[in-house]
């Protein structure tokens, strides 16, 4: 079945840089954008960016712009966000989310979760 | 960018109570709106696509309206499990903008 494993929590200081991998299994990786969104404490979701393991091709929020950075491996079926120059607003719980084909031949956007990776900025 | 506004922030209801949350676009959006439920520390599910079509095993009681710039999600006889904090997203283009959700507590 289609199955997306996050790496775990981290904690970063501020002004670091995190990478956070969705390894993704029970498809074909080239097949499905995914997405990444992330949810602040206490907070609403936040629509970072989306990537295309067809080729890689990317489109990000214009708020994360120039800081993050989505790539894949597609030998592992993998992956990755990152984001540089980490401060106290980046702490939040990073989710990749599959999009899903319906039976009616639409999409459903956010189809299928990881189950989330909890990054702390702390210093 | 297009902005996603729902309404209202907090709802008080009871268990049997009808209940509406609305989200609206800045800009037409056709019939792009997805709506999730995320109940508390779980990841969300979504419930509609296309404005109204209901995700396949969603409850009946779940009910998605709208086009343009005006939706609405109605749950028609409220279920204990059913208090939660509800978003609506919009996929018509990037960015996939989230509304800044709907908590649904129990009065």
């Amino acid at each position: 079945q289609v199955q997306l494993m996050q790496s775990g929590a981290e904690v970063k200081q501020p002004g670091a840089s995190l990478k956070v991998s969705c390894k993704t299994s029970g498809f074909s990786f080239s097949n499905y954008y995914i997405h990444w969104v992330r949810q602040a404490p206490g907070h609403g979701l936040e629509w970072m960016g989306v990537i295309d393991p067809s080729g890689g091709s990317t489109t990000y929020t214009q708020t994360l712009k120039g800081r993050v950075t989505m790539t894949m491996d597609t030998s592992t079926s993998t992956v990755f966000m990152q984001l540089n120059s980490l401060t106290s607003e980046d702490t939040a719980l990073y989710y990749c989310v599959r999009e899903r084909y319906m039976g009616d031949g639409y999409i459903s956007p956010g189809g299928y979760w990881g189950q989330g990776t909890l990054v702390t900025v702390s210093s | 960018d297009i902005q996603m506004t729902q309404s209202p922030s907090t709802l008080s209801a009871s268990v049997g109570d009808r209940v509406a949350i609305t989200c609206r676009a800045s800009q037409n959006i056709s019939s792009w709106l997805t709506w999730y439920q995320q109940r508390p520390g779980r990841v969300p599910e979504a419930l509609i696509y296309r404005a109204s079509t209901l995700v396949s095993g969603v409850p009946s009681r779940f009910s998605g309206s709208g086009s343009g710039t005006k939706f609405t999600l109605t749950i028609s006889s409220l279920q204990p499990d059913d208090f939660a904090t509800y978003y609506c997203q919009k996929y018509d283009s990037y960015p996939y903008t989230f509304g800044q959700g709907t908590n649904l507590d129990i009065k």
